[in-house]
C-alpha cells in the first residue's frame, strides 16, 4: 500500500491565485482530513470527511472547499489564495471498522508545502 | 482552539539518556494519542491511551494518563539519534473519535 499520498510537494502561488491539492488514500479509510501546521503551533483542522459525499468544516475552513466522490480521493481548494494561507497542509486518513489498530490511530500524508506571495 | 498544550517546547539529551514529555489538556477526553514527526515529514502514530487506562508501553514507550490532572506524560527510555524528531499530542475533540486536537509539539534533539 502507498498509503497516504499528497500532491503537489511544494507549491508557490500568488495572492488571488487558485489551486487545488490532491490527497489519496489506497487503505479504503471512510475518514478523511485535511490539516495545516504553522510554525510554533500544532496541526489545526481544516475540513473533514467521514465518508464519501459527506464532508463538514473544522476550526479554520474558511478559504477552503473541499469535496469528496470517492473513497479514496480529497481533495482541498484554495479558491483565492492569500499570504495568511502560506503553511504545509497535510492529509490524514483512519479506519473506523474494527481491528488491532485503534479506530482513532490517523495516517498521515508527506504534507504539501505552499507559499503564499 | 488548542487542546492539548506540550511540554517543554524543546529538549536536548545524549543519547542513552531518558526523555520525558508532558501533555497537558483542557476539557473532558475519551483518549490521547502520541504523534511524532521528522523534519519535513508527515505525523506517525506512536500510542494511544484510553480515558479508562493509566500506563500504556509500547517498545521503548512508557504512556501516563491522569484524567484528574488532565495530563499525560511520554517517556521514551534508552534514547538515539533516530529518536529526534517533533512530539505531539493529540485528543479528541467531539464524542465521534475522529476528530483531534493537536498541541504545538515538543521538539526533541537527541545528541550522539
Amino acid at each position: 500500500n502507498a498509503g497516504v499520498t499528497q500532491t503537489p510537494k511544494f507549491q508557490v502561488l500568488k495572492t488571488g491565485q487558485s489551486m487545488t491539492l490532491q490527497c489519496a488514500q489506497d487503505m479504503n479509510h471512510e475518514y478523511m482530513s485535511w490539516y495545516r501546521q504553522d510554525p510554533g503551533m500544532g496541526l489545526r483542522l481544516i475540513h473533514y470527511s467521514v465518508g464519501a459525499g459527506i464532508t463538514d468544516q473544522g476550526e479554520v475552513p474558511n478559504g477552503y472547499n473541499v469535496s469528496r466522490s470517492t473513497t479514496e480521493d480529497f481533495p482541498l481548494r484554495l479558491l483565492s489564495a492569500a499570504p495568511s494561507q502560506t503553511s504545509v497542509y497535510f492529509c490524514a486518513s483512519s479506519y473506523s471498522g474494527t481491528g488491532d489498530v485503534p479506530k482513532e490511530t490517523q495516517y498521515f500524508g508527506p504534507g504539501t508545502r505552499l507559499l503564499v506571495l | 482552539s488548542q487542546q492539548g498544550e506540550e511540554d517543554p517546547q524543546a529538549l536536548s539529551i545524549q543519547e542513552g539518556e531518558n526523555a520525558t514529555m508532558n501533555c497537558s489538556y483542557k476539557t473532558s477526553i475519551n483518549n490521547l494519542q502520541w504523534y511524532r514527526q521528522n523534519s519535513g515529514r508527515g505525523l506517525v502514530h506512536l500510542i494511544l491511551i484510553r480515558s479508562n487506562e493509566r500506563e500504556k508501553h509500547s517498545g521503548r514507550l512508557r504512556v501516563t494518563l491522569d484524567t484528574s490532572k488532565k495530563s499525560s506524560s511520554l517517556l521514551i527510555t534508552a534514547s538515539r539519534a533516530a529518536d529526534t524528531a517533533s512530539y505531539f499530542c493529540a485528543t479528541d475533540a467531539d464524542n465521534y473519535g475522529q476528530n483531534f486536537v493537536f498541541g504545538p509539539g515538543t521538539r526533541l534533539s537527541v545528541l550522539p
